[in-house]
């Protein structure tokens, strides 16, 4: 029944390390986007996909990329972690001009 | 550029209390607008959205939000709020494929 979900759901790892987050959408949306939100609650987006297509790429360091094998599909890598990425990842999805539905997000921490 | 902007940042009020968190937002075009919560330690829900029609929209939990365009504002009320109402309140604007997140509020109500 999830709609969206997101693997892990908790991330300790070490400066330097390279992880990887996963999220899935099972309501058929054609977007799907990832927001980074930090100890002070704020919420940016990061990253933006239609339909297996980047659409939106704000200013975001490229250790982090992006990578949607289908539309159902959005991944997070990032290389060379460091302290200043400990933060909530949210993934979410929407139909074009839709609401959009949130995953539980993955509590990143890097030491 | 466009930019959401919450003027509260904290509230505290105590239960029963009328309730109303502003949102202003700064883009020339057609907007669809949008109010999220988020209850401690969970993710983004939507509570109500604007798109078109009726300026007064209701949501879930007997919050509603009033659209003025003259104003750019799209402030949320609730006319007596509950110990469970304790959560991050967002207001985001969508315009084509970009969502932009206010800086949220953070309102704790005392039982």
């Amino acid at each position: 029944d999830t709609a969206v979900s997101q693997t892990p759901k908790y991330l300790v790892t070490q400066m330097g390390n390279d992880k990887s987050i996963k999220c899935e959408q099972n309501l058929g949306h054609d977007t799907m986007y990832w927001y980074k939100q930090d100890s002070k609650k704020f919420l940016k987006i990061m990253f933006s996909y239609n339909n297996k297509e980047l659409i939106i790429n704000e200013t975001v360091p490229n250790r982090f990329s992006p990578k949607s094998p289908d539309k159902a599909h959005l991944n997070l890598h990032i290389n060379s972690l460091e302290l200043g990425d400990s933060a909530v990842y949210f993934c979410a999805s929407s139909p074009d001009l839709g609401t959009q539905y949130f995953g539980p997000g993955t509590r990143l921490l890097v030491l | 550029a466009q930019s959401v902007s919450q003027h509260n940042h904290h509230v505290i009020l105590s239960e029963a209390a009328s309730l109303e968190l502003g949102c202003n937002y700064s883009y020339g075009g057609t907007v669809n607008l949008f109010w999220y919560v988020q209850y401690p330690g969970q993710h983004l829900q939507l509570l109500l959205k604007y798109f078109s029609g009726d300026p007064l929209v209701k949501g879930i939990k007997g919050f509603e939000a009033e659209f003025i365009k003259s104003k750019f504002s799209f402030n949320l009320r609730k006319p007596s709020v509950q110990w469970s109402d304790t959560a991050e309140y967002f207001c985001a604007v969508k315009s084509t494929y970009k969502y932009i997140f206010g800086t949220g509020t953070r309102l704790k109500v005392l039982a």
